[in-house]
């Protein structure tokens, strides 16, 4: 059973940028994706991509086309989001999630990360 | 863009079914997954790929789908079940995940 571990809070200046990273232990990311969702407070769940690293192959929401990285260590089993152009909307809890694949699309996410709450703030 | 609608919220009484609705454009022929987030909790996977039940989760949870709408069923609800549940699709003309807005389930 893989577990996803994310880092921890970040608090940050708007403008700027956040990277939150998502390692698997137990299990590895081989032969899946690594989908990124945000929650904003007291709101549902917002795609924002992600990434299917046996094909180097990333899709993104386009609600953030342009600022948003998606990147995957497979070496390590650690994946990667980073958010740039920072507004205080974007203050919301992230999430990683194992996603199975069928061919390049994104499928179902049979395993979580904890969160990682980001808060931009002046 | 793809719009999966599902209700704000179901309310049920303990021991009895509750059914979460999911409508969307030719549901039937893209794969449906349902997903329970608890409060200040992540989600998690109980049902994908319409009818499949990942290890783990009860044999209360089934979902099922007709015409333009995919449901999640649960059964013998328990005051655990309380939570919020949100459908997903992938919608394969914009490359884009597609959540539900997601439903309140209330266990009276």
């Amino acid at each position: 059973q893989v577990q996803l571990v994310q880092s921890g809070t970040e608090v940050k200046k708007p403008g700027s940028s956040v990277k939150v990273s998502c390692k698997a232990s137990g299990d590895t990311f081989s032969g899946y994706g690594i989908i990124w969702v945000r929650q904003a407070p007291g709101q549902g769940l917002e795609w924002m991509g992600g990434i299917i690293p046996m094909f180097d192959t990333t899709h993104s929401a386009q609600d953030f086309r342009g600022r948003v990285t998606f990147t995957a260590d497979e070496s390590t089993d650690i994946g990667y989001v980073e958010l740039s152009s920072l507004t205080s909307g974007d203050t919301a809890v992230y999430y990683c999630a194992r996603s199975s694949v069928r061919g390049t699309t994104f499928q179902a996410g049979d395993s979580w990360g904890q969160g990682t709450l980001v808060t931009v703030s002046s | 863009s793809y719009v999966l609608t599902q209700p704000p919220s179901v309310s049920v009484a303990p021991g009895k079914t509750a059914r979460i609705s999911c409508g969307g454009d030719i549901i039937g022929v893209k794969s449906v997954h349902w997903y329970q987030q608890r409060p200040g909790q992540a989600p998690v996977l109980v049902i994908s790929y319409d009818t499949d039940r990942p290890s783990g989760i009860p044999e209360r949870f089934s979902s099922s789908k007709s015409g333009n709408t995919a449901t999640l069923s649960i059964t013998t609800v328990e005051a655990g079940d309380e939570a919020d549940y949100y459908c997903q699709v992938w919608d394969s003309d914009i490359d884009h995940v597609v959540f539900g807005g997601g439903t309140k389930l209330t266990v009276l």
